[in-house]
């Protein structure tokens, strides 16, 4: 099955500057890759998110990349704010008809003031 | 964007006993949920996607007569945690997407949540 791999498991940065998650997944049939933000004792929620046939989106201060050669996606956040501070998930779909996500190990981002 | 809800948001029980816990698509309908488990400082593991009028589909190691899921309709699926255990306390999260019919998937939205803890 789909596997995701992700880094870094933490990530501290001050406040203003900008963050890079990587993940790496292994089927190269995963079409729909999105990236999640959780904070604590609460669901994840998505916050954006890319298929395969786009190499790039932008929301604002965030931005997604995809490599579909290396099989490798990241999340940028620019200009970061303490309200970023939270667990950053990746994930991809992984074959379709199968269509639960399988997830990343989890980013947790720390923005100082 | 679409809402999912679940309830309860957190349960206390004892050794031995049943939790159900609900999920619903609040505007939208799902034939295909989703139920996840995810431990302090972990990432999320599917458990078992539920299907409306059929029986789910586990992950391999999850034991279906412990963790009973039921999708009753295209808006409601719900998990009971049968003879619950201490070390099946965790966060428990459904999810769902709206009926999915083209090439890529919609946008799956997630509960908030279930915090279950057995003592």
């Amino acid at each position: 099955g789909e596997n995701v791999e992700q880094h870094p498991s933490t990530l501290s940065v001050q406040e203003g500057d900008s963050a890079v998650i990587k993940c790496t997944y292994s089927d190269s049939a995963s079409n729909y890759f999105p990236w999640y933000k959780q904070e604590l004792g609460k669901g994840p929620q998505l916050i954006i998110d890319i298929r395969s046939n786009v190499g790039e989106k932008k929301d604002q201060r965030i931005a997604v990349t995809l490599n579909k050669t290396a099989k490798h996606f990241s999340l940028h956040i620019t200009e970061t704010q303490p309200e970023d501070s939270a667990v950053y998930f990746c994930a991809a779909n992984g074959r379709t008809g199968r269509r639960a996500l399988t997830f990343g190990s989890g980013t947790r981002l720390q923005v100082q003031p | 964007g679409a809402v999912v809800s679940q309830h309860p948001s957190w349960v206390i029980c004892k050794s031995g006993t049943s939790v159900k816990i609900e999920c619903r698509s609040l505007d939208f309908q799902a034939t295909t949920m989703f139920w996840y488990r995810q431990f302090p400082k972990q990432s999320l593991m599917l458990m078992a996607t539920s299907n409306e009028g059929s029986k789910a589909t586990y992950e391999q190691g999850v034991e279906k007569d412990k963790f009973l899921i039921n999708h009753a309709s295209l808006t409601l699926s719900t998990l009971t945690v049968t003879s619950a255990h201490p070390e099946d306390s965790s966060f428990y999260i459904c999810s769902a997407r709206e009926n999915p019919g083209g090439l890529y998937p919609t946008e799956a939205f997630f509960g908030q949540g279930t915090r279950l803890t057995v003592v």
